[in-house]
């Protein structure tokens, strides 16, 4: 079974750019999770979608961070226009729905995100 | 305060050493916890789920004590794949609902020959 995968794996821009991040999540999970590891801290949330509809965005940090998941498959997370503090590992997971399932998140290895 | 706490790494241990990890988190209303495991310039991957009982997966045991705030990890006979930086996670949901994780900065243990 083909795990999360997220496009590109590294991306440099330049400050006010912008950049759109793809996630796939395992393919029947209804759960899609964005989150981000800046350098030196820990990893942190930045939303939660249930099919393609947004059940938790309390972790995005601004305005300039967009998410969707049209059709409820594949999730993009667009920031613009990016800024320096943006720069850090942006991780999608997912997980099925279902008592036992949701229990484990599965990581896709990341996007690692440098803004000059 | 940080939502999840972890003791500073790293930690470097000989093969075959017992190692234990702690971490508390400051959300009384947590209701489900984790250890996840991360290899360097990897993804996160799940080690354990913790529970109140306690529970134990081979050489790894996991300890839960709600009233204190507090996780525990302990890993005997360490091995050198055992390389990695360990994570402490707590969800405000319950094992079964999903929702955020909310991540500790990691523990990092290098396991050395």
């Amino acid at each position: 079974e083909a795990g999360v995968t997220q496009f590109p794996s590294h991306s440099v821009i330049e400050k006010g750019q912008t950049v759109t991040l793809r996630c796939d999540p395992i393919s029947g999970h209804d759960n899609l999770y964005w989150y981000r590891r800046v350098m030196g801290k820990e990893i942190k949330f930045l939303l939660h979608f249930v099919k393609e509809s947004k059940q938790d965005e309390s972790g995005m940090p601004n305005n300039r961070f967009l998410a969707e998941r049209t059709g409820g498959t594949y999730s993009t997370l667009k920031v613009q226009p990016a800024e320096l503090e943006d720069s850090g590992v942006y991780f999608c997971a997912s997980s099925p729905t279902g008592a036992r399932g949701q229990e484990t998140q599965y990581f896709g290895p990341g996007t690692r995100l440098l803004v000059l | 305060r940080k939502e999840v706490e972890q003791d500073p790494g790293p930690f470097n241990v000989p093969e075959g050493a017992t190692v234990a990890f702690n971490c508390t988190y400051s959300n009384s209303a947590s209701q489900s916890f984790f250890w996840y495991r991360q290899d360097c310039r990897k993804e996160p991957k799940l080690l354990m789920s913790v529970y109140s009982s306690g529970n134990e997966d081979g050489r790894f045991t996991a300890q839960l004590n709600r009233a204190s705030q507090y996780i525990s990890l302990l890993i005997r006979d360490s091995k050198l794949s055992d390389s990695a930086t360990y994570l402490c996670v707590v969800n405000p949901l319950a094992y079964n609902q999903g929702g955020k994780l909310i991540f500790g900065q990691g523990t990092e243990l290098s396991v050395k020959p």
